[in-house]
């Protein structure tokens, strides 16, 4: 059973216009939740994070909102960008079990329209 | 810039043949893993390792081995390769034991693996 779910396989969005990517997850005990943009014959990178404590986390153009009662998170692209094009992977993990190891969604391929 | 290397990048063999994949990273890291992944799906943890001489398996069940003989390196062996172990293999690492930012992985580019 998936913890992780990234229910849209892909999004397409125009250039300059708000991309939003979202993740649900399952499992109560997450308690730290990561963003990662994959390209095609790379490895994921890591874009944003945030911690249970929090609501909102900003990094330029990258912002991660989290509602823990709905058990959802979501990233926001604004603008977006052509190079913002890629595989987008949503991970939790709970501290403490497995020492924080990660579970990954199956990932959402963001398409940006020039 | 993380520094985490794998080789090969792509490797195509033969069926029963015997393959290490390797991953190397400078930064220090004490934990490492091994994810499998395959187009369209989720990242599946194989293999991790807290530090020297620990090795963990992960969530899905893998038929490879893993060593840890030095922080800096920890190479994946299929003894006898299979049409269905093709799938490409990532190598990451993050510190262990800072905090809460000790759960950012550091990924390497991974290896495309098709076994014939």
């Amino acid at each position: 059973d998936q913890q992780v779910k990234q229910n849209s396989p892909s999004l397409s969005v125009q250039e300059g216009r708000i991309s939003i990517l979202n993740c649900d997850y399952t499992n109560s005990m997450f308690d730290y939740f990561l963003w990662y943009k994959k390209y095609p014959a790379e490895g994921p990178t890591f874009l944003i994070s945030i911690s249970s404590i929090k609501d909102k986390n900003e990094d330029g153009r990258f912002t991660v909102f989290l509602n823990k009662s709905a058990k959802h998170l979501s990233l926001h692209i604004v603008p977006s960008q052509p190079g913002d094009s890629a595989v987008y992977f949503c991970a939790a993990s709970a501290y403490g079990g497995s020492q924080g190891n990660l579970i990954f969604g199956k990932g959402t391929k963001l398409s940006v329209k020039p | 810039e993380a520094d985490i290397y794998q080789t090969p990048r792509y490797l195509v063999i033969g069926t029963g043949k015997k393959i290490t994949l390797e991953c190397s990273q400078t930064m220090g890291h004490d934990k490492m893993y091994w994810y499998q992944q395959d187009p369209g799906m989720e990242l599946h943890l194989i293999h991790y390792s807290y530090g020297v001489n620990s090795t963990e398996k992960g969530d899905l069940s893998s038929e490879s081995t893993v060593s840890r003989i030095r922080t800096e390196h920890f190479p994946l062996t299929l003894e006898s390769a299979r049409p269905s172990h093709t799938s490409q293999y990532l190598c990451a690492s993050s510190e262990y034991g800072q905090g809460r930012q000790g759960n950012e992985q550091f990924f390497g580019p991974g290896t495309r693996l098709t076994v014939l």
